[in-house]
């Protein structure tokens, strides 16, 4: 299986500031890669698909980037709302998999 | 409006069973492979199973093959987990989810809590 690393597992950061989450694949994806949001208690939610392309409804701070084997989650100014938690996925397998999540907390 | 719905969770002692649905609404059902995703209390994300939307495939995660058996009913816009001999580390909030046409996870359900214990 295709293993997927996220960095860091927790980053403490303020709201505005820019802020950049780092995904690294055991091996070549292509642009295989989403991002998903989820807030405490509930499902996750959808925000980048296929590395760089925004979900509908997704505010425009959000922007993906990278392809192969690294990619990156930016958020360009951090909201209060934003200080949950953030997976990366790939699809390039049929077998999914998911990186281990990166805590986003309020400095 | 898209709606997953999953039901079926609940409290189960090792090596029993149980059998999770989710029905489906506001999609053209068959068209879209759907999966289950889990998550263990204060974990991560776990991709379990996925079915094409025939039906006529589907993938399992190492963790679960020979003991998870994903199905679906088109006709009745329902995806299905069996899940056959329980172990403690089953124990997770189970979501359906639905595959868009992009490869992604567009939608998912509100899950559903299975707890595996004596």
């Amino acid at each position: 299986d295709i293993q997927m690393t996220q960095s860091p597992s927790s980053l403490s950061a303020s709201v505005g500031d820019r802020v950049t989450i780092t995904c690294r694949a055991s091996q070549s994806i292509s642009s295989y890669l989403n991002w998903y949001q989820q807030k405490p208690g509930k499902a996750p939610k959808l925000l980048i698909y296929a590395a760089s392309s925004l979900q509908s409804g997704v505010p425009s701070r959000f922007s993906g980037s990278g392809s192969g084997t690294d990619f990156i989650l930016t958020i360009s100014s951090l909201q209060p709302e934003d200080f949950v938690t953030y997976y990366c996925q790939q699809s390039y397998s049929t077998r999914y998999t998911f990186g281990q999540g990166t805590k986003l907390e309020i400095k | 409006e898209v709606q997953l719905l999953a039901s079926g969770g609940g409290l189960v002692q090792p090596g029993g069973s149980l059998r999770l649905s989710c029905a489906a609404s506001g999609i053209t059902f068959s068209a879209y492979t759907m999966n289950w995703v889990r998550q263990a209390p204060g974990k991560g994300l776990e991709w379990v199973s996925s079915i094409s939307g025939p039906g006529g495939t589907t993938y399992y995660a190492d963790s679960v093959a020979g003991r998870f058996t994903i199905s679906r009913d088109n006709s009745k816009n329902t995806l299905f987990l069996q899940l056959n001999n329980l172990r403690a580390e089953d124990t997770a909030v189970y979501y359906c989810a639905k595959d868009s046409a992009r490869r992604a996870i567009d939608y998912w359900g509100q899950g559903t809590l299975v707890t595996v214990s004596p």
